[in-house]
């Protein structure tokens, strides 16, 4: 079926850091997310993405988080500068259609540790 | 606001007996209700979801029935295989304008011998 990949996996970068998150979402896919998880929580939104504009973001998507997608390429969550409690597991997730019946297709996620 | 409880973060259980996984939640307006497994090392993927027209949602031999008097989405299964052990997410989302799902903490199922 069709899949979103995340890269890295993993990534350990020092607090204060920049860092940058990849989602390749599936290839027809319109609407883009970014979904957070801390260790032994629940996963939780962060944003939604379409057309180079933000659509919805949670109270847990600070000003030092920004999203963009340049020319088709990576979906990229990039947070500058990165604090301890940006540790956790994030997923990206893509869509065909907007709404909350729409299935959206999960990545593997990439697991940020900041020491 | 909107949450999402599952009970249970960790069900142990003998093939062939049958799975039942509590979801329960709280959503303002009418939701659809979602849920998803993933496997070790591997996405979360989508197993089902509700639906308007009553139809209960079934794949891979689990079905789940909304019960809008008791804000439950409960995944059963009958005869529970090896292969079911996963972690299982129940998720809502609203049926107003935006697209962002609520998760509940998730279930560990584990399928033994």
């Amino acid at each position: 079926g069709p899949k979103v990949l995340q890269i890295p996996s993993h990534q350990i970068i020092d607090m204060g850091q920049m860092v940058t998150l990849n989602c390749d979402p599936v290839s027809n896919h319109l609407y883009f997310y970014w979904y957070k998880q801390i260790l032994g929580q629940q996963m939780e939104f962060l944003v939604n993405f379409y057309n180079g504009k933000v659509m919805e973001k949670s109270k847990l998507f600070k000003d030092q988080f920004s999203v963009e997608r340049p020319d088709g390429s990576y979906f990229t969550l990039k947070i500058q500068p990165t604090a301890l409690e940006d540790s956790a597991v994030y997923f990206c997730a893509s869509s065909l259609n907007w709404g909350n019946y729409a299935e959206q297709f999960f990545g593997p996620g990439t697991r940020l540790t900041v020491l | 606001g909107d949450s999402v409880t599952q009970t249970e973060g960790l069900v142990t259980l003998t093939e062939g007996l049958p799975v039942m996984l509590n979801c329960t939640y709280q959503s303002t307006y009418s939701p659809f209700l979602f849920w998803y497994v993933q496997h070790l090392n591997e996405a979360p993927k989508l197993l089902l979801k509700s639906f308007t027209d009553n139809k209960r949602p079934e794949h891979q031999g689990f079905h789940a029935t909304l019960h809008k008097s008791s804000s439950s989405f409960h995944l059963q299964k009958s005869s529970a295989q090896l292969s079911d052990s996963a972690l299982y997410y129940c998720a809502l989302g609203e049926n107003n304008a935006g697209a962002k799902l609520t998760f509940g903490g998730g279930t560990r199922l584990t399928v033994r011998p």
